[in-house]
């Protein structure tokens, strides 16, 4: 089993929709969570830290379940700019030490 | 400000060669790591080196070692390059080693990407 596993999709929608990636990870000492995001040939940059209260930033928001090892992402009217890879991260101590990351989701944001 | 620089940005080598890629971390930060992402997967894991030593290490064979040098700035060197080698080499820097703050998370370069053939 994956540490930690994520639909590649491709996710394709229209701009203005919502859509909502999911993740899980096997080991329950993780402590960090974080979603990045991935243009095409690219570095990963970090989009947000996942807290277990939830948390928003703008048109994103995120959650976490750590009783089912869950973590989503939430994208609410979607930007052509959007279009990119998502990819779910944990780590068992901070962030800025061993990423596990998952394989990453594909999203297409089309007119 | 300067974010961390990798070189090279590309390159091509025959199986059972070796390389050395090379980063130079963010201003600031002293706490080097390597990932090594194959087309169509996430990033990997490979190691991590604060004050010239490797501290964490991934699942990668003894081919994959590394070095940081005094002034923070880490090489990457794979010996015996196998065709499964291909991939974006990614290096990433932090300041310090420990913490759980959110904020204190990774800057990453923008890679060299290695093709063995």
């Amino acid at each position: 089993r994956k540490e930690v596993e994520q639909d590649p999709g491709p996710f394709n929608v229209p701009e203005g929709a919502t859509v909502a990636f999911n993740c899980t990870y096997s080991n329950s000492a993780s402590q960090s969570f974080f979603w990045y995001r991935q243009d095409c040939r690219k570095e990963p940059k970090l989009l947000m830290s996942v807290y277990s209260s939830g948390n928003e930033d703008g048109r994103f928001t995120a959650q976490l379940n750590r009783a089912s090892q869950y973590i989503s992402l939430l994208i609410r009217d979607s930007k052509l700019s959007d279009s990119a890879t998502y990819l779910c991260v944990v780590s068992l101590t901070g962030g800025g030490n061993k990423l596990t990351f998952g394989t990453g989701t594909q999203l297409k944001v089309e007119l | 400000d300067a974010g961390v620089t990798q070189s090279p940005t590309h390159l091509i080598k025959t199986r059972g060669q070796q390389v050395t890629l090379r980063c130079s971390p963010k201003s600031g930060h002293d706490t080097v790591s390597w990932y090594q992402q194959a087309l169509g997967q996430g990033p990997q894991f490979i190691f991590q080196y604060y004050e010239e030593e490797e501290r964490q290490r991934g699942n990668f064979p003894d081919r994959f070692s590394g070095h940081q040098f005094p002034n923070y700035s880490s090489e990457l060197n794979v010996n015996a390059l196998l065709l499964g080698d291909s991939a974006l080499y990614l290096c990433a820097s932090r300041e310090g080693l420990a913490g759980h703050s959110g904020a204190n998370v990774l800057t990453f370069g923008a890679g060299s990407r290695l093709t063995v053939l």
